[in-house]
């Protein structure tokens, strides 16, 4: 179970608006580390999706964006595609038991 | 361009030891902030952070595991090592290594993963 907090499942149908949380606390998100997604379809490596809360690498579409508050985060999907569906994690630092990074426990997001 | 490439053994037996090696190219080791890691992917599970190795050879390791893991580097020949003692059947995963960005603390490259079985 991770320390980091996310839905299972969430889906919608194509051209919704749809949001994925990630809840920490104060050893991670809370401290003010920066908080990264990754998306992974089924069969392919995790790839970079949002860094640093809301920053989007080259190439990643503008539908995706990020936002934060207090100890949570939110990946925001506009204008949701069927190539969306995949698997999302959220990515921070924790300063507890010494420091280490960690994983969210996932969100499967099904296109209807 | 940035490619991250793990090996190692497809099958281990429980109680052995794992040893995964990352080859690496289009960055360097020894550039300031500049990060490698491992994280791993248990079949139909969520991502698990193990461990990160810096360019200044710092080492940071998953608590839950972090007396049966140890990252080295070799910036010479581009590689990272990870080690796995006393595996276990749980810890049957896709491994992955993946490359952290200085100043972002994000993994934006990726290697393609390496599945490995525990099993007797």
């Amino acid at each position: 179970q991770s320390v980091l907090t996310q839905p299972p499942s969430v889906s919608g149908a194509p051209g919704q608006r749809l949001t994925i949380s990630c809840t920490g606390n104060s050893s991670n998100i809370g401290a003010g580390y920066d908080v990264h997604w990754y998306q992974i379809v089924p069969g392919t490596a995790p790839k970079l999706l949002i860094s640093n809360t809301n920053n989007r690498p080259s190439g990643v579409p503008d539908r995706f964006s990020g936002s934060k508050s207090g100890t949570s985060v939110s990946l925001v999907i506009s204008g949701l595609q069927a190539e969306d569906e995949a698997d999302y994690y959220c990515h921070t630092y924790d300063n507890s038991l010494g420091g280490w990074e960690v994983f969210g426990g996932g969100t499967k997001l099904t296109v209807l | 361009q940035i490619a991250l490439k793990e090996s190692g053994p497809t099958l281990v037996k429980p109680t052995q030891t794992l040893t995964l090696t990352c080859d690496f190219s289009g960055f360097s080791l020894s550039t300031r902030g500049v990060g490698v890691g491992w994280i791993r992917q248990p079949p139909g599970k969520a991502l698990e952070w193990l461990a990160l190795i810096y360019w200044d050879d710092d080492k940071l390791y998953t608590p839950s595991l972090r007396n049966r893991l140890t990252i080295t580097k070799d910036t010479s020949k581009t590689q990272v090592v990870l080690t796995l003692t006393n595996v276990d059947p749980v810890d049957t995963a896709t491994y992955y290594c993946a490359h952290r960005r200085e100043d972002y603390g994000d993994y934006d490259y990726w290697g393609q993963g390496r599945l490995v079985i525990v099993s007797s």
